[in-house]
């Protein structure tokens, strides 16, 4: 059981937009930042998104964070093949003295 | 360009301990920090702790309290993390991930998680 809640699945066709919630609680996403990670099949995760709303150099624009109250979002827009993949949200837990991850949602593109 | 490479996969038995090596390149180490993370078959990811390269500051999840080790060796710009008295729950592959320190909520500063290892197996069984 996650401390942050996902959807365990989404999905897509090419060029839709989806998107993928994370919820928390006021000691975790409601007064700390959160960062989106996806991590491709068999590979290593990578930051998509850090501080709620930031893209790191080299990441698509099609990616983008938001956050309001105790929960956050990623945004996917202009789906692609290559985007399928699992999305992880974290933030620092207060109560927890730690950072914490979501369950994960696992993105399909169809 | 910066990267980290971890160490090859390991073994253990149950109550046995192992230590996975992180060798960052790219980038002036004591400037950022490592946190380690780990991923057990088919589930999601688990932050473990982290340790500043700079002055050794470390913040230890309260599940691996005890059990887990985190040291760096500027010398040789690597990190490690050492797990001690294993279980079958431990088998996993653990990450590591560098980044120079940084706000995140009130009293709350880590290092950020710009940059990650390939990851290292670690396989508990008897």
């Amino acid at each position: 059981q996650s401390v942050l809640t996902q959807t365990p699945s989404v999905s897509g066709t090419p060029g839709q937009r989806v998107s993928i919630s994370c919820s928390g609680t006021a000691s975790n996403i409601g007064d700390h930042t959160v960062h989106w990670f996806q991590q491709l099949p068999g590979r290593a995760p990578q930051l998509l998104v850090y501080v709620d709303d930031q893209r790191p150099a080299g990441v698509s624009d099609r990616f983008s964070g938001s956050k309001s109250g105790t929960s956050a979002s990623l945004a996917i827009s202009g789906l692609q093949s290559a985007d399928e993949a699992d999305y992880y949200c974290a933030t620092w837990d207060a109560k927890l003295d730690g950072w914490v991850f979501g369950g994960g949602t696992k993105l399909t593109v169809l | 360009q910066i990267y980290l490479v971890q160490s090859a996969s390991e073994m253990r038995k149950p109550g046995a301990s192992v230590t996975v090596s992180c060798k960052v390149f790219g980038y002036l180490f004591t400037n950022y920090g490592v946190t380690w993370v780990r991923q057990a078959p088919g589930r999601g990811l688990e932050w473990m702790g982290w340790i500043s390269a700079k002055n050794d500051d470390s913040k230890y999840a309260q599940k691996f309290q005890g059990r887990v080790s985190l040291t760096t060796d500027t010398s040789t710009r690597t990190a490690y993390m050492e797990l001690r008295s294993l279980t079958s729950d431990d088998t996993a592959v653990y990450f590591c991930a560098a980044g120079a320190m940084a706000y995140c909520g009130p009293s709350c500063l880590a290092p950020s998680f710009d940059n990650w290892g390939q990851g290292t197996m670690v396989a508990v069984s008897s």
